[in-house]
């Protein structure tokens, strides 16, 4: 049973372009979420999705921001016209919902230099 | 709004030494989960454990222990003889259930365990 994956697992870039990540869960979750986090701080949530729909996203998702998941599989997340505060560790986590409650389970992480 | 404390920033201990890390929620709600996960320097995030608001029983598995007390809003986790492999960052996390069942973590900051042989 693999867990959920992200690719690439490092990224640089120079301010101003577009980077894409990719994220896969674990194949049977229906639900998927992103996370951004900075040196020292815990995740913040930036969005989620159950199936493919885009049910929530946090404040800090800028219009710079995209995410989609177009199959309710893989998603990606893109960032057009990347700033230096764009740098951070970008976390997928997946999640199969239950009754009550669902457990999230992370990827190993994007993390992203911007110059 | 909902928080999440772990004042201890930073602990050191040496092989085979107990160690408690501290965790203060705040939340409105009286249906709440809470978690532990763990993050290596690889990155990961590694599932702990999950607890939910109506269930204050202590946990035991292997080396981990939880204690979970509504009355102070504290849920802390304790390592019994840690060993090198325990150091990380460690993060406790809250969670609601919005109305579409939607929940979002809340993370403390985090503890970064270091345990030196």
């Amino acid at each position: 049973d693999t867990g959920v994956s992200q690719d690439p697992r490092h990224k640089i870039t120079k301010r101003g372009q577009n980077v894409t990540f990719r994220c896969d869960p674990i194949s049977e979750h229906n639900r998927l979420y992103w996370y951004r986090q900075t040196l020292g701080q815990g995740p913040e949530f930036l969005t989620y999705f159950q199936n493919e729909a885009q049910l929530e996203k946090s404040r800090l998702l800028s219009d710079r921001f995209s995410a989609e998941r177009p199959k309710g599989s893989f998603s990606t997340l893109e960032i057009q016209r990347t700033e230096q505060g764009d740098s951070a560790m970008y976390l997928c986590a997946s999640s199969l919902v239950e009754t009550s409650t669902d457990t999230q389970y992370f990827g190993p992480g994007t993390r992203l230099t911007v110059l | 709004a909902q928080k999440v404390t772990q004042a201890q920033t930073e602990i050191s201990v040496v092989e085979k030494e107990d160690v408690t890390l501290d965790c203060v929620y705040e939340t409105r709600d009286t249906t709440y989960y809470l978690f532990w996960y763990k993050q290596p320097p690889s990155g990961e995030l590694v599932f702990l454990i999950r607890r939910n608001s109506f269930d204050e029983q202590n946990e035991i598995s292997g080396r981990y222990s939880w204690n979970f007390q509504k009355s102070t809003s504290s849920f802390n986790f304790t390592i019994t003889a840690s060993q090198v492999v325990d150091s990380a960052v460690y993060f406790c996390a809250l969670s609601e259930q919005e109305n579409t069942g939607f929940q979002k973590l809340v993370f403390g900051t985090g503890t970064r365990l270091l345990v030196s042989p």
